[in-house]
């Protein structure tokens, strides 16, 4: 049962675009959504999250956006630069649960 | 600033084999995480830990186990090493959250790249 997924397992962006990666989710009880970035041979490290009672959360370059009727979020990068290439996941969470729920990763390259 | 550590970067390991992978973090976290992580998988949760010498199976726990001995330290064993744990494997760590409130977010160490031969 993949409670949130990541349909795409890569994404090719040119630099100075927007990069947008998203994230469907099934479980209705999520009260929170994060997003992580991966480089290669490193641990994944916080990006940005959002609660479920906001449609909005903006940080610098990185808002993603959260449609609950959906299921639906998605992450923008504005503008996308070389050192966002990495491996991206999002990741559900229930309030009072201690486990976060992970999606599969979207590879995201943006091309010089 | 958050720091997990794991024992090892790289590891090569024989069919067959114990195998101890070793997590330390030094936040006076709660809650410590077992994942690994496969291409076109995401990352799975293999074993969850929420205080000393207490531990919940994730979604993948056949073939490991774990133990915690002190709050700061997490260790994942396999047990008899096969070639389908061949992995990259991260361990994390958490304050634990509660009611309206608590941050969700989980600090990676920098991962283990085990190989079974």
């Amino acid at each position: 049962d993949q409670q949130v997924k990541q349909n795409s397992p890569s994404l090719s962006v040119q630099e100075g675009r927007i990069s947008i990666l998203n994230c469907d989710y099934t479980n209705s009880m999520f009260d929170y959504f994060l997003w992580y970035k991966k480089y290669p041979a490193e641990g994944p490290t916080f990006l940005i999250s959002i609660s479920s009672i906001k449609d909005k959360n903006e940080d610098g370059r990185f808002t993603v956006f959260l449609n609950k009727s959906a299921k639906h979020l998605s992450l923008h990068i504005v503008p996308s630069q070389p050192g966002d290439s990495a491996v991206y996941f999002c990741a559900g969470i229930r309030r009072g649960a201690q486990k976060l729920v992970f999606g599969q990763g979207t590879r995201l390259t943006i091309n010089p | 600033d958050v720091k997990v550590t794991q024992s090892s970067r790289y590891l090569v390991k024989r069919t067959g084999e114990k195998v101890f992978l070793e997590c330390v973090q030094d936040m006076d976290h709660e809650n410590m995480f077992w994942y690994r992580q496969d291409p076109g998988l995401g990352l799975r949760l293999i074993y969850f830990s929420y205080d000393v010498k207490m531990k919940e199976k994730g979604d993948i726990p056949e073939g490991y186990s774990v133990s915690r001995e002190k709050k700061e330290r997490f260790s994942l064993i396999l047990e008899s090493a096969s070639t389908n744990q061949t992995s990259m494997y991260l361990c994390a760590s958490s304050l634990p959250t509660s009611g309206m409130t608590g941050t969700y977010e989980q600090y990676f160490g920098p991962g283990t790249r085990l190989t079974v031969t």
